[in-house]
């Protein structure tokens, strides 16, 4: 099925480093979404983004919608050993979610 | 509030039976949508449900499907089970303005031996 390009794939930093990841698709997206799984949990949604160019903050993450609308990256400051888990991005067309494959976050303490 | 529960959380069953398996959306919510995550595809689109009717579907074959009741609650049945069905099932509901809003269930995890 179709799904967005995420990257990286797997990531395994030092506590205290900042995380870079982002999505790249062919298809323009009105929406983009960034969500974060835990072990044995469902998908829990970290940040909206509904405008191109947007630019969001929750805590210390930071997500940024693409002017092209085709886009869109999430950074984490600062990270701490609960930041770790599978980040997902995923664009809204229609009624419908297209996801990324996920970056698997490893934090090293 | 309670959020959105999937029951049963863990089944196993062998090829060629059939399952289904259950989500009750949040309180107030009466769109539910349903996901199918494995580690070689990602989460892949099943359908949506909203107000019991279907309202989107995924590229899923005919074994794949689902209904909506009268309270919201959702099921989900698939038929003939295969092998490659083995996957996390997920559940979304939404009842704000848009998809945006959705709220996932934390999955069954189904394995066909």
């Amino acid at each position: 099925g179709q799904q967005l390009n995420q990257s990286p794939q797997s990531m395994f930093i030092q506590e205290g480093e900042d995380v870079s990841m982002n999505c790249t698709s062919s298809s323009i997206f009105n929406t983009w979404l960034w969500y974060k799984q835990d072990p044995g949990e469902g998908p829990v949604l970290l940040i909206a983004l509904y405008k191109a160019g947007e630019l969001t903050s929750n805590g210390r993450l930071t997500a940024q919608f693409g002017i092209t609308r085709k886009d869109s990256f999430l950074n984490i400051s600062a990270s701490i050993p609960s930041d770790v888990g599978i980040y997902f991005c995923a664009g809204l067309r229609g009624n419908k979610l297209v996801f990324g494959a996920g970056t698997i976050l490893r934090v090293k303490s | 509030k309670a959020g959105v529960t999937q029951t049963p959380r863990y089944l196993i069953k062998t090829r060629g039976q059939q399952v289904t398996l259950s989500c009750s959306p949040i309180s107030g919510h009466r769109s539910v949508s349903w996901y199918q995550q494995t580690p070689g595809q990602g989460l892949q689109f099943l359908f949506e449900y909203f107000s019991e009717t279907q309202r989107n579907k995924g590229n899923f074959p005919g074994r794949f499907s689902g209904r909506q009741f009268s309270n919201s609650r959702s099921e989900m049945n698939v038929s003939t089970l295969e092998l490659g069905d083995s996957a996390l099932y997920l559940c979304a509901s939404f009842g704000g303005t848009g998809q945006e809003t959705q709220y996932f269930g934390p999955g069954t995890r189904l394995l066909v031996l």
